[in-house]
């Protein structure tokens, strides 16, 4: 079946400072990946639209310019969090649209990032 | 705008009792898509099932059934015979023409020995 990685699993950054996340798809092409964050006892909100070759498509309300995103390749996204603070600590969860459609949304195992 | 609703923010059951999380969508998409993923403490989700707006044909697998009723907009998750690894957070989500898959709240829960 279809695989999503992402890396690293967890990470432990200060604050002040900008940490990379990354998404990739293992073995199929996804020309769209999506970027979530969930904060703990709640659920998992939308926080941009990747793809590939693009910009990436913010939801309401996310900084752009402090969730950087690149889809450089079909598989793979990548999330950094700039100038992290104690409020970006979260589980950040991308996900891959696979090539049948909306239907087919593979997850990845998540990043729980902590800023200190 | 689409939207799910999950009522029920947590659920305490006894080994071996049924229970049953409620999930209640609102979109205008014609055709569109519902999933029921579970979540345990590893955080991984885990995806249960898929559903499209055109098949209302009551799903069951396993210990697991599923009650989809576009007349009332909701999707109905049925564990039978509940057992403690079935302890978890579950949600519910919707998709449509736009891609983005909408989750409920979720629901908790708690299955004891």
């Amino acid at each position: 079946g279809a695989v999503v990685s992402q890396h690293p699993s967890w990470v432990i950054c200060k604050s002040g400072t900008s940490v990379k996340i990354e998404c990739r798809s293992l073995d199929f092409q996804a020309t769209t990946m999506f970027w979530y964050r969930q904060f703990p006892k709640q659920s998992l909100m939308l926080m941009a639209t990747s793809n590939e070759g693009s910009k990436a498509t913010y939801e309401q309300g996310v900084e752009k310019d402090k969730f950087l995103i690149n889809h450089a390749s079909l598989t793979l996204s990548t999330l950094t969090v700039t100038s992290a603070h104690p409020e970006d600590s979260s589980f950040y969860i991308c996900s891959a649209l696979g090539l049948e459609g909306p239907y087919e949304q593979y997850f990845g195992p998540g990043t729980r990032l902590t800023v200190t | 705008a689409q939207k799910v609703t999950q009522a029920q923010t947590e659920i305490s059951v006894v080994e071996k009792e049924d229970v049953t999380l409620d999930c209640v969508y609102e979109t205008r998409d014609t055709t569109y898509y519902l999933f029921w993923y579970k979540q345990p403490p590893s955080g991984e989700l885990v995806f249960l099932i898929r559903r499209n707006s055109f098949d209302e044909q009551n799903e069951i697998s396993g210990r697991y059934s599923w009650n989809f009723q576009k007349s009332t907009s909701s999707f109905n998750f049925t564990i039978t015979a509940s057992q403690v690894v079935d302890s978890a957070v579950y949600f519910c989500a919707l998709t449509g023409s736009s891609y983005k898959l909408i989750f409920g709240s979720g629901t908790r829960l708690l299955v004891r020995p």
